[in-house]
């Protein structure tokens, strides 16, 4: 089946620094990819949908500028927590599909934690 | 609108008993897809089951089965003979037009499940 990585899997960073997580499919071509954040006993929220070769579509409330994401390629998309402050600190979570199907394949995961 | 509801927050059975899982969901449109994903302790997603929106047959494997019903707009997931290892939090998820690249799903709340000895 369809793999999907997450790279770090867990990252601690200081108040104001920035990170960078990437998402990578392993065995196919992901002409799009989503990016969700989970907070603790939450539930999963759409923070932008990346097509590759376009800038990415943010939902409501997410700050662009805050999170940059990048899908410079068919197999790699990054999301960028510019400044990142303890309120940012969630479990991040990518998910990505091909053109020509319906399911969407997960990621493992990235749990941030900003000091 | 899109959403999807699971009126449970929290449900805790014995092993081996059977429990039902709810989920309610809406959206607009004729064709669409309906998930079930299970979220261990350690976070991955688990894929369990997809479901389109034309195909209103129950499905069954192993000890999980699925019960699509549109006329309430209803996607409920029975686990028959819990055990331990079923303890995580289940969401249900809506995905509209999924031909159309850029549908993401929209995740329920999901229920925490807790499976006692």
């Amino acid at each position: 089946g369809a793999v999907v990585s997450q790279h770090p899997s867990w990252v601690i960073c200081k108040s104001g620094t920035s990170v960078k997580i990437e998402c990578r499919s392993l065995d196919f071509q992901a002409t799009t990819m989503f990016w969700y954040r989970q907070f603790p006993k939450q539930s999963l929220m759409l923070m932008a949908t990346s097509n590759e070769g376009s800038k990415a579509t943010y939902e409501q409330g997410v700050e662009k500028d805050k999170f940059l994401i990048n899908h410079a390629s068919l197999t790699l998309s990054t999301l960028t927590v510019t400044s990142a402050h303890p309120e940012d600190s969630s479990f991040y979570i990518c998910s990505a599909r091909t053109s020509y199907t319906d399911t969407q394949y997960f990621g493992p995961g990235t749990r941030l934690t900003v000091l | 609108a899109q959403k999807v509801t699971q009126a449970q927050t929290e449900i805790s059975v014995v092993e081996k008993e059977d429990v039902t899982l709810d989920c309610v969901y809406e959206t607009r449109d004729t064709t669409y897809y309906l998930f079930w994903y299970k979220q261990p302790p350690s976070g991955e997603l688990v894929f369990l089951i997809r479901r389109n929106s034309f195909d209103e047959q129950n499905e069954i494997s192993g000890r999980y089965s699925w019960n699509f019903q549109k006329s309430t707009s209803s996607f409920n997931f029975t686990i028959t003979a819990s055990q331990v290892v079923d303890s995580a939090v289940y969401f249900c998820a809506l995905s509209e037009d999924p031909h159309q690249a850029g549908t993401a799903l929209i995740f329920g709340k999901g229920t925490t499940l807790s499976v006692s000895s």
